[in-house]
């Protein structure tokens, strides 16, 4: 399949530890970003990534991507209970913006 | 002020209906796209309109059918809808079809009795 496939599918840690997520996918990309959603609601862009960059920050969130291994992480420093949402990676290999997501990692961040 | 707007929120409906889902976006952006999203969150594209232009239709059923009355309406038809139909429908919207950070609504839960 064409879709970023996220792991762990479920990941649960304590207030202020980081958390890592991880996005594998299987054919060559443009771009590849990742969306948070908080249950019940809409996704929402976090960040992304061209296929030419090898690392970009935001705030608090850190992600990397290398090609050859078809993979990215998306690294969330000093968690907060407010993080606790799925997070989904995007991947986008075509025309015409069409991106194909995974099912997510649900992350539970404990006060 | 709601970016990307959906409605209903909830639709519960029997088994060979046929109902609709609207979008609306106030962006001003010229692509828009619905997605289903299944019980294990797997979140897959179906359609996408860029300046009321279908660009994007994947292997849908055709009981599906999109309209794109203007660029900042998308509406979504489901005729004689099925169980297999159940499922969150989240419409989103980008600047353009080139551009890549999508905006979502907050989507439509659709259970078919």
């Amino acid at each position: 399949s064409q879709q970023g496939e996220e792991d762990p599918q479920a990941l649960s840690i304590q207030e202020g530890e980081n958390a890592t997520m991880n996005c594998s996918y299987k054919t060559s990309i443009n771009n590849l970003q990742w969306y948070r959603q908080n249950s019940g609601r809409g996704l929402v862009h976090l960040i992304l990534i061209r296929s030419n960059e090898r690392e970009k920050h935001s705030g608090r969130l850190r992600v990397t991507l290398d090609t050859s291994k078809k993979s990215s992480s998306l690294l969330i420093t000093a968690s907060r209970a407010a993080d606790t949402a799925s997070y989904f990676c995007a991947t986008d290999f075509g025309n015409f913006n069409k991106f194909y997501f995974g099912s997510g990692t649900k992350l539970n961040v404990k006060p | 002020d709601t970016a990307v707007s959906q409605t209903p929120k909830y639709l519960v409906t029997q088994m060979g209906n046929d109902k609709s889902i609207k979008c609306e976006q106030n962006l001003g952006h010229d692509t828009m796209y619905w997605y289903k999203q299944d019980s294990k969150k797997f979140l897959k594209i179906m359609f996408s309109y860029n300046n009321k232009e279908l660009i994007i239709n994947e292997t849908v059923p055709n009981r599906f059918s999109p309209k794109s009355p203007d660029k900042a309406h998308l509406n979504l038809h489901i005729n004689s809808l099925e169980l297999g139909d159940s499922a969150v429908y989240f419409c989103a919207s980008s600047q353009d079809a080139g551009r890549e950070t999508q905006y979502f609504g907050p989507g439509t839960r659709l259970l078919v009795l």
